[in-house]
């Protein structure tokens, strides 16, 4: 079974730009969580999402980020007019339906901004 | 608001030699408790869980970690490390029953050396 994938694994955009990372679930989860690594920094929670729902943002920056999970697709993030203090690793999990099953993680989308 | 410290930011040890991996997390509720392993470049691995139960839960790669109530600790261990587990260490707890919306601590980076 293909685990949790993201493309692309590197992304370079220069300021000013729109970052959009793809993130396709393990066969059968139906729940998806991006998360944002800093430098030096552990994982942070961005938001937590089911088929067409957002679940929980409360991790989002308030302003060009969002987040989707379409009936059909990957789930996507999407960063506009991307700054300096964007770069970062973003990480995909997804899970079963709560209860049922434990986060898998993907390898992550390195996001540099110039 | 929950929390969870790695007290050491990196751990320098010999092939062969014992390591722990410290943590400890602040919660009034319940909580669950997980380590995650990543390599360069990866993403992260599930290696133990405490839900509930027996305080020492073995993992993957012959690592274990005991839940201490008391000491609000879950630490890390492994009795002979090897090259091959230089990697990052999270270690990460979450509230939720659905397990969703981990918070993790910054990580400890793990230097095995011959």
């Amino acid at each position: 079974n293909a685990g949790v994938m993201q493309n692309p694994r590197h992304l370079v955009r220069r300021r000013g730009q729109e970052a959009r990372l793809r993130c396709s679930p393990v066969k059968g989860h139906s729940h998806v969580y991006w998360y944002r690594q800093l430098p030096e920094e552990g994982l942070k929670f961005m938001v937590y999402l089911q088929k067409e729902n957002i679940i929980d943002e409360s991790g989002m920056p308030k302003e060009r980020f969002s987040a989707e999970f379409p009936k059909e697709g990957p789930s996507i993030l999407r960063i506009q007019q991307v700054v300096r203090g964007d770069s970062a690793a973003y990480f995909c999990a997804s899970s079963p339906p709560p209860g049922q099953g434990f986060l898998h993680f993907g390898n992550g989308t390195r996001l540099t901004v110039t | 608001a929950q929390s969870v410290t790695q007290l050491d930011s990196q751990v320098p040890v010999f092939e062969e030699a014992p390591v722990e991996l410290r943590c400890n997390y602040s919660s009034s509720v319940s909580v669950y408790l997980f380590w995650y392993v990543q390599y360069p470049n990866q993403g992260l691995q599930l290696l133990l869980k405490y839900l509930s139960g027996s305080t020492l839960v073995k993992g993957i790669n012959g690592f274990e970690a005991e839940f201490n109530k008391s000491q609000t600790s879950f630490h890390l261990r492994k009795p002979s490390v090897h090259i091959s587990d230089t990697a990052e260490y999270f270690c990460a707890g979450s509230m939720n029953t659905g397990f969703q919306k981990l918070v993790f601590g910054t990580g400890t980076r793990l230097l095995v050396s011959p």
